[in-house]
């Protein structure tokens, strides 16, 4: 069965500096991936998905992910967060043409400070 | 509809006592998922629907949670005899599996529970 690891529970990261959110699957075949963000109070939005192709992907929000494949892993990143990026994410992995469920990792709640 | 829509937003019962939550998914989407998530944890994948059927129904924590789906479009979760660790959001989501074989979910903003 599928799984999603994401090592860190808890990020601060200046306004303005840079970013990366570690995501790690375990999967036999080829997953396909994605970044959710959930703003307090709110549902989840998705910043970005990756199916096949260009493993470097580009989202909404100026977020961007690669899918290293050697490493099993979709970092997220962010050069310059801005305090609105504050908010809980998770990374999420399917199966295609399979069980059509997406596993969540636990997430990283992101703090941004001034 | 425009998005999927969750109801009530926010509800507050005392154990032991049935609740009812409602998602109306985004038209034309032919899955429907429901999810939970506790204080501090991921997302816990309860039932998936495609259209009234129910493939998947793994992640219902026991036999007080039941869910349907009618018309191949609104879906209710129901929860029997409350407890207080049934307190979570409750997050419903749908999806059109397109030919590529990959599947992108669409979230509500969820149905918060509180059991007293």
């Amino acid at each position: 069965a599928q799984s999603v690891t994401q090592p860190d529970i808890h990020i601060t990261v200046s306004e303005g500096a840079s970013l990366e959110l570690r995501c790690n699957y375990s999967y036999g075949a080829t997953p396909y991936l994605f970044w959710y963000v959930q703003s307090p109070g709110q549902g989840l939005q998705l910043l970005l998905k990756y199916f096949s192709g260009d493993t470097l992907v580009q989202g909404i929000k100026g977020f961007e992910a690669e899918f290293k494949r050697s490493q099993s892993s979709f970092n997220l990143r962010k050069p310059s967060v801005h305090w609105s990026d504050a908010a809980e994410y998770f990374c999420a992995v399917g199966e295609y043409f399979g069980n059509e469920k997406l596993t969540f990792g636990t997430g990283t709640r992101l703090t941004i400070i001034p | 509809g425009a998005g999927v829509s969750q109801s009530p937003s926010n509800k507050v019962t005392e154990k032991g006592k049935d609740v009812e939550l409602r998602c109306d998914p985004i038209s034309g989407h032919t899955a429907l998922y429901w999810y939970r998530q506790s204080l501090g944890q991921g997302l816990e994948f309860l039932i998936y629907f495609q259209g009234n059927s129910a493939p998947d129904k793994s992640g219902l924590p026991s036999d007080r949670f039941s869910a349907e789906r009618t018309g191949g479009s609104v879906s209710t979760l129901t929860i029997q005899r409350t407890q207080q660790e049934d307190s979570a959001v409750y997050l419903c989501a749908s999806s059109y599996l397109g030919s590529s074989g990959a599947n992108v979910l669409t979230f509500g903003a969820g149905s918060r529970l509180t059991v007293l």
